[in-house]
């Protein structure tokens, strides 16, 4: 089965340190990465995909095929970027995305 | 557009009581999902669908059943509910296969079984 992997699930840095949410996938074809948020209490939200190669709200995210892997980064962390990150890639049986475990993003003050 | 809506929010059930969750989306999506989320799990795939009048299981399909009459509804029914099933439902929709990955997920159903 396909997976993708988050090793974190607590990441804490103080408020303008930098910042990386680590993601691996295992899906072997063409891959499709993306980067949700989920802020307190609310909906996911696609903050980022590979394709687009966009920079959301100072957030960055470079596919490594090599490496297999697709890590979240910011240069320097806001409070407000406090939340749930959730990494997903394609490569489910029909067609659905696959979702890691998430990592829960702390930003001190 | 309204997007993915949810109904209801939250719902406090005793065991063995059965309710359905409803899920609807105005954009002529092919593809729906259910999904629970619980700490530490991230989100786990209940059963979704590639299209109207189809269905199949995801991950965790025990418990639940599904039902896609209207291409905009997506229906989640819990005949006999446990305290196992207290969590957020969330549901999600996406155009289809080809490349159009991206899901969009509705506000969430926080369900409590008591």
């Amino acid at each position: 089965a396909q997976r993708v992997t988050q090793p974190e699930k607590l990441l804490s840095v103080f408020k303008g340190a930098p910042v990386e949410l680590k993601c691996n996938y295992s899906y072997s074809g063409s891959p499709e990465l993306f980067w949700y948020v989920q802020y307190s209490r609310q909906r996911l939200q696609l903050l980022l995909r590979h394709i687009s190669r966009e920079s959301i709200k100072g957030f960055t995210a470079d596919l490594n095929k090599g490496e297999t892997s697709f890590h979240l980064k910011k240069p320097f962390a806001q409070e407000e970027d406090s939340a749930m990150y959730y990494c997903a890639s394609n490569g489910g049986s029909q067609g659905n995305l696959i979702f890691g475990k998430g990592t829960k993003l702390s930003v001190k003050p | 557009n309204a997007g993915v809506t949810q109904t209801p929010k939250f719902r406090v059930l005793k065991t063995g009581q059965s309710m359905t969750l409803l899920c609807a989306q105005d954009m002529n999506h092919e593809y729906m999902y259910w999904y629970r989320q619980d700490p530490g799990m991230g989100l786990r795939l209940i059963h979704y669908s590639v299209g109207e009048g189809t269905t199949a299981k995801g991950e965790v399909p025990d418990g639940y059943n599904v039902s896609r009459l209207k291409k905009q509804n997506f229906l989640l029914g819990l005949e006999s509910a446990a305290p196992s099933q207290t969590s957020v439902y969330f549901c999600a929709s996406s155009p289809g296969t080809g490349g159009f990955y991206e899901q969009y997920f509705g506000p969430g159903t926080r369900l409590t079984v008591t």
